[in-house]
């Protein structure tokens, strides 16, 4: 069965900072992978996603994530942190093909706090 | 193109009152579904279908109904509220299943709270 872990619930940097959310993942076959992103009072937006046609994958707002087959994760990662980032984060996997797999699994979500 | 619609924004239940929450999407897509975020609890899956007439049940799906009787609609149904229930709803909606069919697309989401 597929899964998702978000290490860490609550991550806290300084503007101008390195942001860096981990997501790992369970999978048997090779899955597709996202990251969506929660502002306050608002509804979940896609920030990127991994579809196996490039390993690093840029997506809005200056943010990327690579895939690494061989940690099972999915790291997101923004060189430097903006006040406006501040948001919760939510890494989820799909499997490949239709069938059993086919529904979104959720991590639990990161809330990311950015120091002035 | 408005995407994912949810009505109410926000709705305030008395404990025993039944609702129903609204869904729309105007994409065409075959697969919805309903979630509730709550703290720490991350998205919990309630209800979902994959076409018109199919629906089936997720991992929280006690105390809700769900039907679609058109591909763009539905509703979430609250039979009859607990203080449980207080929680954020989000409506999804993605093209289908498997692979990138799967990316989603959500709604501006419910607030709802039970008295």
């Amino acid at each position: 069965a597929q899964s998702v872990t978000q290490l860490g619930s609550h991550v806290s940097v300084s503007e101008g900072a390195l942001v860096l959310l981990r997501c790992n993942y369970s999978s048997s076959v090779p899955p597709y992978l996202f990251w969506y992103v929660q502002y306050p009072n608002q509804g979940l937006q896609l920030l990127l996603k991994y579809t196996s046609a490039a390993t690093l994958v840029k997506g809005i707002n200056g943010f990327e994530a690579e895939f690494k087959k061989s940690e099972t994760s999915f790291h997101l990662t923004k060189p430097s942190a903006h006040m406006s980032d501040a948001a919760e984060y939510f890494c989820a996997v799909s499997g490949r093909y239709a069938g059993n797999n086919r529904k979104l699994i959720w991590g639990l979500g990161t809330s990311l706090a950015v120091n002035p | 193109n408005a995407g994912v619609t949810q009505t109410p924004k926000f709705q305030v239940l008395k404990t025993g009152q039944s609702m129903t929450l609204q869904c729309a999407q105007d994409m065409n897509h075959e697969y919805m579904s309903w979630y509730r975020q709550d703290p720490g609890m991350g998205l919990r899956l309630i209800h979902y279908s994959v076409g018109a007439g199919i629906t089936d049940q997720g991992e929280v799906p006690n105390g809700y109904n769900v039907s679609r009787s058109t591909t763009e609609d539905f509703p979430l149904r609250l039979l009859s509220a607990a203080p449980s229930q207080t929680s954020v709803y989000f409506c999804a909606s993605s093209y289908g299943t498997g692979g990138m069919n799967t990316e989603a697309f959500f709604g501006q989401g419910t607030r709802l709270t039970v008295v």
